[in-house]
């Protein structure tokens, strides 16, 4: 079955920039989502198909995707990103969540 | 503004089957389609199953296939999800989230989970 890999740890000085990767056998030819989950909360919407961000979210948060890696940047990280981050795609009719990544803001 | 408000926590006896509801509100249910999803600390989201409120399709991932049921109530704008035969593993946050009317087939660019509920959590223990 299709996974998704993401790093479990990342960390980033305040104010600095930070990347959270995932890969997947050919993920740049499907669409990808990433969602912030804080602790107690349900998961938030960052980043959809790849690039798009839903209303309400902020344009430091943007994401690429190609090859065998999606990308999800935050610029300017403040205290309040420190979260866990998933990403998320679908093959054929299967849904795929990566098992996150914790982002800790110095 | 888009609201799904699931019930309360629930603690159920292995073999026992537990029934999630997720009240809709803000948006057209009816034009939509709910998935469910389940979490256990430490770990990422499992997708479950999808249900389409305007057609009546659903999907489901292979492993709960026979075992989870989803219906729809779009007079009261509730959604259902039943899951049988529990077990430990079973044991989660269960959550409901706002998903595409379409099959995934026909939705290139889905599914796109723009509102969660706040999760149910259920436990499974003897």
């Amino acid at each position: 079955s299709y996974a998704l890999t993401q790093p479990p740890s990342a960390s980033v000085s305040r104010g600095q920039t930070a990347t959270i990767a995932c890969s997947g056998e050919n993920l740049g030819e499907k669409y990808v989502c990433w969602y912030q989950q804080k602790l107690g909360q349900s998961p938030l919407l960052v980043i959809y198909q790849d690039n798009r961000r839903p209303s309400g979210i902020s344009d430091r948060f943007s994401g690429s995707n190609s090859g065998d890696t999606a990308t999800l940047t935050i610029s300017e990280t403040q205290a309040m990103d420190e979260a866990d981050y998933y990403c998320q795609a679908r093959d054929s009719n299967d849904v795929v969540f990566g098992g996150g990544t914790k982002l800790t803001v110095l | 503004q888009v609201h799904l408000v699931q019930s309360e926590a629930e603690v159920k006896k292995p073999g026992a089957s537990v029934k999630v509801s997720c009240k809709a509100s803000g948006f057209s249910f009816a034009s939509h389609g709910i998935s469910w999803l389940r979490q256990v600390p430490g770990r990422g989201p499992e997708w479950m199953a999808w249900i389409s409120v305007y057609k009546g399709d659903t999907n489901f991932a292979a492993k709960f296939r026979g075992r989870v049921t989803l219906t729809t109530d779009t007079s009261a704008d509730t959604a259902y999800m039943e899951l049988r035969g529990l077990t430990s593993d079973d044991t989660a946050v269960y959550f409901c989230a706002r998903d595409t009317p379409l099959k995934y087939s026909d939705s290139r660019g889905y599914p796109i989970f723009d509102d969660w509920g706040q999760g149910t959590q259920v436990t499974v223990s003897s």
